[in-house]
């Protein structure tokens, strides 16, 4: 069964700050990876989608890494800003299904 | 991509009632997936709805506990049935565009 687990559960960083969340699932056949964010009393928000072909995936300031082998994920947010400030979510899709299997998050505040 | 709504958006309910969650989406889908997030908690898939079939249901949730319709490709209904308080929590439903999952604003339920 896979597990997936996010460190730190929680993490402050003054603006600017550049930081990396990390994600890391137990069975390594899968068929992609994901990162959400989740505002208070909204939903989901995908931000990056990585195949399991591939290493990483960049939108803007954000940059998603992939090694499948070791089963870890990482998010990188460059120059940090308060609008930043919400719990980012991993989440594995395994080879052959379509069931998403989630981590707990990592919450995250900017201060300004 | 895609746009998803959900009704109600939050709502309290009392013990041993029944509670129906509707999913609207802008396009037609082939999959719908309903996922429940309990507090403090990460997302968990309940069931797989495909339109024209019965819905399929991951372990631990049974389909009298949360019936699940599917008269469309761009709507689905979640009923959580005889609630208990165990039973508060975000209901999301979502779909799946490209590889990419996409989630609705959530319902959040809590039950008295």
């Amino acid at each position: 069964k896979q597990e997936v687990t996010q460190i730190p559960a929680a993490l402050s960083v003054p603006e600017g700050e550049n930081l990396v969340l990390n994600c890391s699932f137990t069975d390594s056949a899968i068929y992609n990876l994901q990162w959400f964010r989740q505002d208070p009393g909204k939903g989901l928000t995908s931000l990056l989608l990585i195949q399991s072909s591939q290493r990483e995936q960049t939108s803007g300031r954000l940059n998603a890494s992939l090694d499948k082998s070791s089963g870890r994920s990482t998010l990188y947010i460059a120059a940090s800003q308060p609008g930043d400030s919400a719990t980012y979510l991993c989440a594995v899709r395994g080879a052959g299904s379509y069931q998403l299997t989630f981590g707990k998050g990592t919450k995250l505040s900017v201060i300004p | 991509s895609a746009v998803i709504s959900q009704k109600p958006s939050r709502d309290i309910c009392q013990r041993g009632t029944s509670l129906t969650i509707q999913c609207q989406v802008d396009s037609q889908v082939t999959m719908m997936f309903w996922y429940r997030q309990q507090p403090g908690q990460s997302l968990t898939l309940i069931a797989t709805a495909n339109q024209g079939s019965e819905a399929t249901y991951e372990s631990g949730f049974v389909i009298d506990k949360f019936p699940i319709s599917r008269p469309n490709l761009t709507f689905s209904t979640l009923t959580v049935s005889n609630m208990s308080p165990e039973d508060s929590s975000i209901y999301l439903c979502s779909v799946e565009f490209s590889d990419t999952q996409y989630f609705g604003p959530g319902t959040r339920l809590t039950v008295l």
